[in-house]
């Protein structure tokens, strides 16, 4: 059974950064692509970026450089998203999810979400 | 980036009705169109992919639709569990964006 557990709740202050993590199980994750989305509640989802775990081979939506960076920890089959210089509106929940190719790339299998607050 | 409007926002319906949800995409994006259900407080569920292709598990009466820059989710035979906000995503181009979601309420 394919299951992304992610960290929880964070509260950080302006100017901060905070490291999200999303631990994965049930398939071959060293192998497999992640991305990760952002949603502010009440409000549609951002894509953020994906990465493969076989290289570590990024690519980000051009909104969040700079301000997201996506890594991996292929011996413990997680991985990770660093969120730097926070500001208010940052303060969102974060998404990561497995990305399958059926042809068409899908995201089949999502983290129950982090909430990030960024307050002073 | 390709937009992707989608419509309604917000849908009333009542139990055992068919309803139809629209996403129209800024550019042809060749099928490649999912959809997403997803429950207050939890995260994104894949029903459709590749336009209309049916992820395992998913009920039936969930189908998907389309071509170019026209596509629709129908739900046939409402029941009170696909109370949800659903939001179509297409992944033809990076960026990779999303409609801004249709919330659905059961009568």
């Amino acid at each position: 059974q394919v299951k992304l557990q992610q960290s929880g709740a964070e509260l950080v202050k302006p100017g901060a950064s905070v490291k999200l993590s999303c631990k994965t199980s049930g398939y071959t994750f060293s192998t497999s692509y992640m991305s990760w989305f952002k949603q502010i509640p009440g409000q549609s989802i951002e894509w953020i970026g994906m990465i493969y775990a076989g290289d570590g081979g990024t690519g980000y939506n051009q909104k969040f450089k700079g301000k997201a960076t996506l890594t991996v920890d292929t011996s413990s089959s997680t991985a990770y998203m660093d969120l730097s210089s926070l500001t208010t509106e940052d303060s969102a929940v974060y998404f990561c999810a497995r990305i399958e190719n059926y042809g068409s790339y899908v995201m089949d299998a999502w983290g129950q979400g982090a909430s990030v607050t960024v307050s002073s | 980036d390709i937009q992707m409007t989608q419509s309604p926002a917000s849908l009333s319906a009542s139990l055992g009705e068919t309803v139809s949800i629209e996403c129209l995409a800024s550019e042809d994006i060749y099928n490649n169109l999912a959809w997403y259900q997803q429950k207050p407080g939890k995260s994104p569920q894949l029903l459709i992919y590749y336009a209309s292709s049916l992820q395992d598990g998913v009920p039936s009466r969930f189908s998907g639709s389309g071509s170019g820059t026209q596509y629709s989710l129908k739900i046939n035979s409402l029941e009170s569990e696909d109370a949800a906000t659903y939001f179509c995503l297409q992944d033809s181009e990076y960026p990779w964006t999303f409609g801004g979601g249709t919330k659905l309420e059961l009568k």
